[in-house]
């Protein structure tokens, strides 16, 4: 059975930083493609960040939004996603889903989701 | 950036009713090497995590039930519950992965008149 579970939210004050975990079971991380989602309060889906498959490259890619603040990788002996979210702002106060996703060539859709970790960014 | 546009915002129905959501994209999602369109569609259940119901505009995901259906082709898109249920109250989602970023309609919701 496919189990993503995500943790490390919380409240931090603008321009702080958090590190979000994803722990991956029934699968290897390493083997599919692996993205965070963002949902802010009331709102819909923002992509936020993926990072490829190790046989595809690895390759990691962000949303203009968090480029540069965010980091995605991957610990392939714990199975587990992380995202390293620096200088955190207002605006990336939302649940954030760990997804596994189900690449095709260089895009993806994602058929697992994880419950979701709410980051508050206030002061 | 690809647009994707979903309608309505919302709709209320009885149970039993056949509810239809449209999204619309800002340029085709029909890749003509391997006639596929790219676009899924995604159930979000109040406090829970999105579920993907459809992929490839028309592929059922394992388990959902058959009620659920996906069609249209290019820029136009439908996802049909043919029978509406009480189960089936939640917020739906279309998901274009033609291009990146891989984008998101804003959501539709579903409810029981």
């Amino acid at each position: 059975e496919v189990l993503l579970v995500e943790s490390g939210g919380g409240l931090v004050q603008p321009g702080g930083s958090l590190r979000l975990s994803c722990a991956a079971s029934g699968f290897t991380v390493s083997s599919t493609y692996m993205s965070w989602v963002r949902q802010a309060p009331g709102k819909g889906l923002e992509w936020v960040s993926v990072i490829y498959s190790d046989v595809t490259g690895g390759s990691r890619h962000y949303a203009d939004s968090v480029k540069g603040r965010f980091t995605i990788s991957r610990d392939n002996s714990k199975n587990t996603l992380y995202l390293q979210m620096n200088s955190l702002r207002a605006e990336d106060t939302a649940v954030y889903y760990c997804a596994r996703a189900q690449g095709v060539g260089g895009t993806y859709y994602f058929d697992y989701w994880g419950q979701g970790t709410l980051v508050t960014v206030s002061s | 950036d690809i647009v994707v546009t979903q309608s309505p915002d919302s709709l209320a129905l009885s149970l039993g009713e056949r509810a239809t959501i449209n999204c619309k994209s800002s340029q085709s999602l029909l890749y003509s090497a391997n006639n596929k369109n790219y676009l899924g569609w995604y159930q979000q259940k109040p406090g829970q995590p999105p579920k993907l119901l459809i992929y490839w505009a028309s592929t059922r995901e394992s388990g959902v039930p058959d009620r659920f259906s996906g069609s249209g082709s290019g820029t136009d898109f439908s996802l049909t519950i043919s029978s509406l249920q009480a189960e089936d109250v939640a917020v739906y989602y279309c998901q274009q992965y033609y291009g990146t970023p891989v984008t998101f309609g804003q959501g539709t919701k579903v409810e029981i008149k």
